[in-house]
């Protein structure tokens, strides 16, 4: 596609259940980020995936969040028994080269837990 | 913790005027980036500065670096409506792919 896409534009669940985000990037990509973005703030950095190397984690809240991709194509961000405060925007964007050059974000996806 | 800041928080002018926002940062960097966020296109890259790059233009954007303080400015001159939105500094980290970002300038051009 012509740019990073994500789905749902708009996810509204209750506490406790779990959700998937999902994330298109820009085909050619090899890294691909997600961040979170609470209202008013900046972005959070949550998971990097470059290629076929493990992914770095290291910016996950807690053991409720995972990510996947597979290859170099699709990912989808789990959030399992959610809670009130994971309520925010979720961010994925690409980037052609994995390094801290130009990325390209998604719409998002706005979550809302209550 | 953080690593770029931006100030102020919010401005707000009347469309045809300059707008001015600052960045600072903590630690060294490779490069430093702006982006832009509105409601109708989501986040978009503006520019990229290297650190060895002490200004850069792109039509009515220019930023500028100075490493010794760890501060960028982005002016964006003549402003127009459609300029209204949150910018964020975005700087490379030790872990060269990770961007730390600031809380962003929210910006309004008033008619």
């Amino acid at each position: 596609g012509a740019g990073v896409s994500q789905s749902p534009s708009n996810k509204v669940t209750e506490k406790g259940k779990d959700v998937e985000l999902r994330c298109d990037p820009i085909s050619g990509h090899t890294a691909l980020y997600w961040y979170r973005q609470r209202l008013g703030q900046g972005l959070e950095f949550l998971i990097y995936f470059q290629g076929n190397s493990a992914p770095d984690k290291s910016g996950l809240p807690s053991d409720r969040f995972s990510a996947e991709r597979t290859g170099e194509s699709v990912s989808t961000l789990t959030i399992q028994r959610t809670q009130q405060e994971d309520s925010a925007v979720y961010l994925c964007a690409s980037s052609g080269i994995g390094g801290s050059g130009e990325q390209y974000f998604g719409p998002g996806t706005r979550l809302t837990v209550t | 913790s953080q690593q770029g800041e931006e100030d102020p928080q919010a401005l707000s002018i009347q469309e045809g005027e300059n707008a001015t926002m600052n960045c600072s940062y903590k630690t060294s960097i490779n490069n430093l980036q702006w982006y832009r966020q509105n409601s109708g296109r989501g986040l978009v890259h503006l520019i990229l500065i290297r650190s060895n790059e002490r200004e850069k233009h792109s039509g009515r954007l220019r930023v500028t670096l100075d490493t010794s303080k760890k501060s960028s400015s982005l002016l964006i001159t003549a402003s127009r409506a459609a300029d209204t939105a949150s910018y964020f500094c975005a700087t490379d980290s030790s872990q060269r792919y990770q961007l730390i970002w600031g809380a962003g300038t929210k910006l309004i051009i008033k008619p």
